[in-house]
């Protein structure tokens, strides 16, 4: 079965702090694994997808294939990056399946 | 070049009843994906069109249906709505599977 698990709901930091979303799959075969980012009052939009190995507003995630996970984290949190983050898997019948989403705020 | 639109933003709807949803993708883009979005879950797949052909389904019932047009705009199409129905729809429009990009949603309520 394909599934995504987040394990935080809620997770709050303070700026300047280390930051880890995790995130956990389920699949049988080659995933491709994305992260997004909801800002308040604003649309879903991709950060960033685990084939691309880039770092973007410096949030970085690296797929485990052993652990099955894809872990988003970023060194220094700011501020602005408090917003709705959702892990998603993609499967070979094209579906995406995300996970139930982990709300960071970032404190000053 | 245009962002994905939906419309309606809100509808209320009685049970048993049928709804339309309507998604605007954005220019060059020939695949449509959608999504229902209940409150504090994360989206979860309906199905997904690409050029006009429906090319993956998630687990709804044969009640949610759709098409995607020539011009790859498409609907969403849901009968004898049921209370559970009530949700948050999303569309996404990509190029052929790559990065998809988000309406803002059509909250429908059945009542």
């Amino acid at each position: 079965a394909q599934r995504v698990t987040q394990p935080e709901k809620l997770l709050s930091v303070f700026k300047g702090a280390p930051v880890e979303l995790k995130c956990n799959y389920s699949y049988s075969g080659s995933p491709e694994l994305f992260w997004y980012v909801q800002y308040s009052r604003q649309r879903l939009q991709l950060l960033l997808r685990h084939i691309s190995r880039e770092s973007i507003k410096g949030f970085t995630a690296d797929l485990n294939k052993g652990e099955t996970s894809f872990h988003l984290k970023k060194p220094f949190a700011q501020e602005e990056d408090s917003a709705m983050y959702y892990c998603a898997l993609s499967g070979s019948n094209n579906d995406m399946r995300f996970g139930a989403g982990t709300r960071l705020t970032v404190k000053p | 070049e245009t962002g994905v639109t939906q419309s309606p933003t809100h509808l209320i709807k009685t049970r048993g009843q049928q709804v339309t949803l309507r998604c605007s993708s954005q220019s060059g883009h020939n695949t449509v994906s959608w999504y229902q979005q209940a409150l504090g879950q994360g989206p979860q797949f309906i199905f997904q069109y690409y050029r006009e052909e429906e090319n993956g389904r998630g687990n709804f019932p044969p009640r949610f249906s759709g098409l995607q047009f020539p011009n790859y705009s498409s609907e969403l199409n849901v009968n004898a709505l049921e209370l559970d129905d009530s949700a948050l729809y999303l569309c996404a429009s990509s190029l052929s599977g790559r990065e998809a990009f988000f309406g803002q949603g059509t909250r429908l309520t059945v009542v």
